[in-house]
């Protein structure tokens, strides 16, 4: 069966560099949502979107932004990168943005900030 | 509040029963998942609980009692395989983000 995908896996930047990371849903999953997941830690909600609609946002800085595109994609904009923003990026999809939908995650982004 | 409380680590014996107990204050969710995860790779759905009582699926069983904010998974007849992170997670409506507790470190030994 078809997974989520994410790319790039790995990304290597500089402080104060962009980063541009892109998820695809499963097919047919019109919700996605973003994680952060620091060394050692839980992931933590970033944001969601239903039918290209933000639905929901948590701990996502400003320097962030995202959208979900017409064909439901994502993408994840990080701007002004810090040291700190060094973590997996898992984005998840499910079939809909209702409470209980199962969220599948996909392999997940490593960025590193030197 | 919505914190979520796990045992950090626990270690279990192949072939032997586990239970990973998870708690949560009352006010926050609508439902518990959990999930497991290898270190460095994505979390893969296990089981999922929005009403009270036992899910069972295979070697794996989750326990929802809202009432309670308590929650567990059973895993039986462990394999080595199984040594991962396990993680309670907890979603809310609307929005439908999860919150994750902090995860058990799973240690299968011979």
């Amino acid at each position: 069966a078809a997974g989520v995908i994410q790319s790039p896996r790995h990304l290597i930047k500089e402080k104060r560099e962009t980063a541009t990371l892109k998820c695809y849903p499963i097919p047919r999953h019109d919700t996605v949502y973003w994680y952060q997941q620091g060394p050692g830690q839980d992931p933590q909600f970033l944001i969601s979107f239903y039918e290209k609609m933000q639905s929901d946002k948590g701990s996502i800085p400003d320097r962030f932004s995202a959208q979900q595109f017409s064909d439901y994609h994502s993408e994840l904009n990080m701007s002004s990168l810090e040291l700190g923003d060094s973590a997996l990026y898992f984005c998840a999809s499910s079939p809909g943005g209702q409470g209980g939908d199962t969220q599948y995650f996909g392999p997940g982004t490593r960025l590193t900030v030197l | 509040g919505q914190n979520i409380d796990q045992p950090t680590e626990m270690t279990a014996t192949e072939g032997a029963i586990v239970q990973i107990n998870c708690t949560y204050q009352t006010s926050g969710f609508n439902g518990l998942f959990w999930y497991q995860q290898h270190a460095g790779e994505a979390p893969t759905f296990l089981s999922y609980n929005v009403l009270d009582g036992l899910e069972e699926k295979g070697r794996f069983s989750s326990f929802l009692s809202r009432s309670k904010g308590y929650s567990y998974l059973l895993l039986k007849e462990l394999q080595m395989k199984d040594s991962a992170s396990y993680l309670c997670a907890g979603f809310t409506g609307g929005g439908n983000k999860l919150t994750f507790g902090t995860g058990t470190q799973l240690k299968v030994e011979l």
